[in-house]
């Protein structure tokens, strides 16, 4: 059965610190590894898709890594605006749909 | 371009009674999810529609939940009897197909079952 873990549950940081979320994933066969920020309220916004290890995405102070056994989202300088939870899914080969199987999230706050 | 709309964005019902819940997909979208969050928990997909048929319902609890999209846009979820475990966010999304891996998802509708 696919699973996805999330560490640490929350994070605080101070604005600047730099650290990195880690998902770590068990699937039969990767379609896609996801990443997406959810603030309070709100539905999920879409910001990265890794598809094979060794895989990096940027976008502005965020960097997302790919293995073959977990990704890894670091953040780089953040500021208070960066705190959210930040979501990680698997989609997996051979599921009749592409559901997106999600982790728990990590809690990020930032602390001016 | 409009996102993903979805209504009412809060219900409070007391056990035992219906409610139900509508989607627009983003204008073109083919494919349509309805997931299920519990407070403190990841999405949890209820069922996948592809136009206005359903690809995978495996996790919806069909002796209480139904769903439909009936002419491959709008989508409507329902719950007849809630109970107390129904009180989540439900969160409609759409990817432009099935091969389209990223989803775009709604606001969410918070439901309190009492």
């Amino acid at each position: 059965e696919d699973q996805v873990t999330q560490s640490p549950e929350a994070l605080r940081l101070q604005e600047g610190e730099s650290s990195s979320l880690n998902c770590s994933y068990t699937v039969s066969g990767l379609r896609g590894l996801f990443w997406y920020r959810q603030d309070p309220g709100k539905g999920p916004e879409f910001l990265f898709t890794l598809y094979s290890a060794g895989e990096e995405k940027e976008k502005e102070r965020l960097k997302a890594t790919l293995t073959k056994k977990e990704s890894f989202l670091h953040i780089t300088a953040p500021k208070p605006e960066d705190s959210a939870t930040y979501l990680c899914a698997v989609q997996a080969l051979g599921n009749s749909g592409y559901a997106l199987n999600f982790g728990k999230g990590t809690s990020l706050l930032v602390t001016p | 371009e409009a996102g993903v709309a979805q209504s009412p964005r809060y219900k409070i019902i007391e056990k035992r009674q219906s409610v139900a819940f509508w989607c627009n997909p983003i204008s073109g979208h083919a494919t349509l999810y309805w997931y299920q969050q519990i407070l403190g928990q990841g999405p949890k997909l209820l069922i996948q529609f592809q136009n206005n048929g359903v690809v995978d319902d495996s996790q919806l609890p069909k002796d209480r939940f139904s769903a439909e999209r009936l002419k491959g846009v709008d989508s409507t979820l329902k719950i007849q009897p809630a109970k107390l475990e129904d009180s989540a966010v439900y969160l409609c999304a759409s990817s432009p197909d099935q091969g389209w891996y990223e989803q775009y998802f709604g606001p969410g509708t918070r439901l309190t079952v009492t």
